[in-house]
C-alpha cells in the first residue's frame, strides 16, 4: 500500500531559526514528490517538485532534498519568518499518476 | 490567488438539507478534482474529471454527487449528509490528469459543518 509519512507532526521555532521537515514514502513506482504549503483555511500551494534524478532543489528560503534509494525527502526552511507558519504537506505521485498525501507537519514560527 | 475559486467559503447544513458546492477555474485547465480534508487526516481524493468526463470515483458515498457541466466549472451536490462529513472540501484543477509532472492548483476550500 502506498504511504507517505511525515515528521514531526508539529513544530514550534523562533523567528529567524532554521528547521527541517521529513517525509518518508513507500509509493511505487515513484514518479515525483512535491512539497505543498497550506495556510490555515486555504488550499495547498506547491513549493517544489522533485523527480527521480534530482537530489536537491531550492525555492527561495526553501530547500528540498530527495534520496530515492532510501525513499526519503526533507524540506529545509532557512531564516524562518512569521509567514512561514503553515502546514507543509508532502505529496508523492506514482507512475500511474495517483497522488498520495502525507498528513502534513504543522509549523508555528513564534516572534 | 491560484485561479481556482470556491463558493461558499463556509457552509453549515442540517442532515436533511440539500446544498451544492461550486468550483470555478480560470486557468484553462482540462482536469478538475474534489478532495476532502478532515481534521488531522491527509487529503482524500474524491472525484476526478478530465475533459468533463468523470474518470475516477474513489468509493465515495452516493450522498455526494459531482457535476462537471464544462471544463471551467465543477459542482459537488450534497444531500442527507452525516456529521462525520464535516470537513474542508477542496477543489483543484490541472492541465492533463495523466501527466505525472502535472501540478494541481487548489482553491481555498469550503469549510462544511453538518449539524
Amino acid at each position: 500500500k502506498n504511504q507517505v509519512e511525515q515528521s514531526p507532526q508539529s513544530l514550534i521555532i523562533l523567528e529567524g531559526k532554521n528547521c527541517t521537515l521529513q517525509c518518508n514514502y513507500t509509493v511505487s513506482p515513484f514518479s515525483n514528490l512535491r512539497w505543498y504549503k497550506q495556510d490555515t483555511g486555504r488550499g495547498p500551494v506547491s513549493l517544489t517538485i522533485m523527480t527521480f534524478s534530482e537530489n536537491t532543489k531550492s525555492n527561495g528560503r526553501y530547500t528540498a532534498t530527495l534520496d530515492a534509494d532510501t525513499k526519503q525527502s526533507s524540506l529545509h526552511i532557512t531564516a524562518s519568518q512569521l509567514s512561514d507558519s503553515a502546514s507543509y504537506i508532502c505529496v508523492v505521485t506514482s507512475g500511474y499518476s495517483t497522488l498520495t498525501f502525507g498528513k502534513g507537519t504543522m509549523l508555528l514560527v513564534s516572534p | 490567488e491560484t485561479g481556482v475559486t470556491q463558493t461558499p467559503r463556509h457552509l453549515v447544513m442540517g442532515m436533511t438539507n440539500k446544498k451544492s458546492l461550486k468550483c470555478e477555474q480560470h486557468l484553462g485547465h482540462n482536469a478538475m478534482y474534489w478532495y476532502k480534508q478532515s481534521a488531522k487526516k491527509p487529503l482524500e481524493l474524491m472525484f476526478v474529471y478530465s475533459l468533463e468526463e468523470r474518470v475516477e470515483n474513489n468509493s465515495v458515498p452516493s450522498r455526494f454527487s459531482p457535476e462537471c457541466p464544462n471544463s471551467s466549472h465543477l459542482f459537488l451536490h450534497l444531500h442527507t449528509l452525516q456529521p462525520e462529513d464535516s470537513a474542508l472540501y477542496l477543489c483543484a484543477s490541472s492541465q492533463g490528469s495523466g501527466s505525472t509532472n502535472t501540478e494541481a492548483f487548489f482553491g481555498q476550500g469550503t469549510r462544511l459543518t453538518v449539524v
